[in-house]
């Protein structure tokens, strides 16, 4: 495998369900991102992660939980979701945090909450 | 904080004509500037960027994109599109201490 990887690429899921999305870079990188990608809108960004450790949160609801155990492999724990949260969700890592570095992005999961 | 605009939501070009895609950003000092291109079912790839020095840059797949500061503006272009080129394409802005932030995209058809 190379590059970034997420699974599943697609997910149906109840209000009342709980899943987890996954992502995997085999990159090497340091930092990695979740976000959400809405019909006609900008990509939001949910949660930033550095060498492990949650260094943005962008007033993300908490039915949606980040989960990094080390610099290669990111989780979104989901649970209780509602309607709106259908979107696809990417994730993306760089070598390191910031401005300079170019970001890699996965394929995206696509969710729908029924 | 940065923001990024990119006025036009759809776009149609024939297979061969030339094409510019519009972005426009919003920040005080220099900006870091890319452009990604998402294909269907894919996530975004990224086509160039831009830090500092010549203000026209090139990047893959035969566009380039230029930097106007006067502007705040950093338009894509390609002089001649393919069909494969049929895609949605995200301006992006990189800001000091700041994560990047992108547009809402331009989705790009090519018609034959």
């Amino acid at each position: 495998e190379t590059g970034v990887t997420q699974t599943p690429r697609h997910l149906v899921m109840g209000m009342t369900n709980k899943k987890s999305l996954k992502c995997e870079q085999h990159l090497g990188h340091n930092a990695m991102y979740w976000y959400k990608q809405s019909a006609k809108k900008p990509l939001e960004l949910m949660f930033v992660y550095s060498l492990e450790e949650r260094v943005e949160n962008n007033s993300v609801p908490s039915r949606f939980s980040p989960e990094c155990p080390n610099s290669s492999h990111l989780f979104l724990h989901l649970h209780t979701l509602q309607p709106e949260d259908s979107a696809l969700y990417l994730c993306a890592s760089s070598q390191e945090r910031g401005q300079f570095y170019e970001q890699y992005f996965g394929p995206g999961t696509r969710l729908t909450v029924t | 904080a940065q923001s990024v605009t990119q006025p036009d939501i759809h776009i149609t070009v024939s297979e061969g004509a030339s094409l510019e895609l519009r972005c426009n950003y919003s920040y005080g000092a220099t900006p870091y500037l890319f452009w990604y291109v998402q294909s269907p079912g894919q996530g975004l790839q990224l086509l160039l960027k831009y830090f500092s020095g010549d203000t026209l840059v090139q990047g893959i797949k035969g566009f380039e994109a230029e930097f106007k500061r006067s502007q705040s503006s950093f338009n894509l272009r390609k002089p001649s599109v393919h069909w494969s080129d049929a895609a949605e394409y995200f301006c992006a802005v990189g800001a000091w201490n700041n994560d990047m932030r992108f547009g809402a995209g331009t989705r790009l058809t090519v018609k034959p």
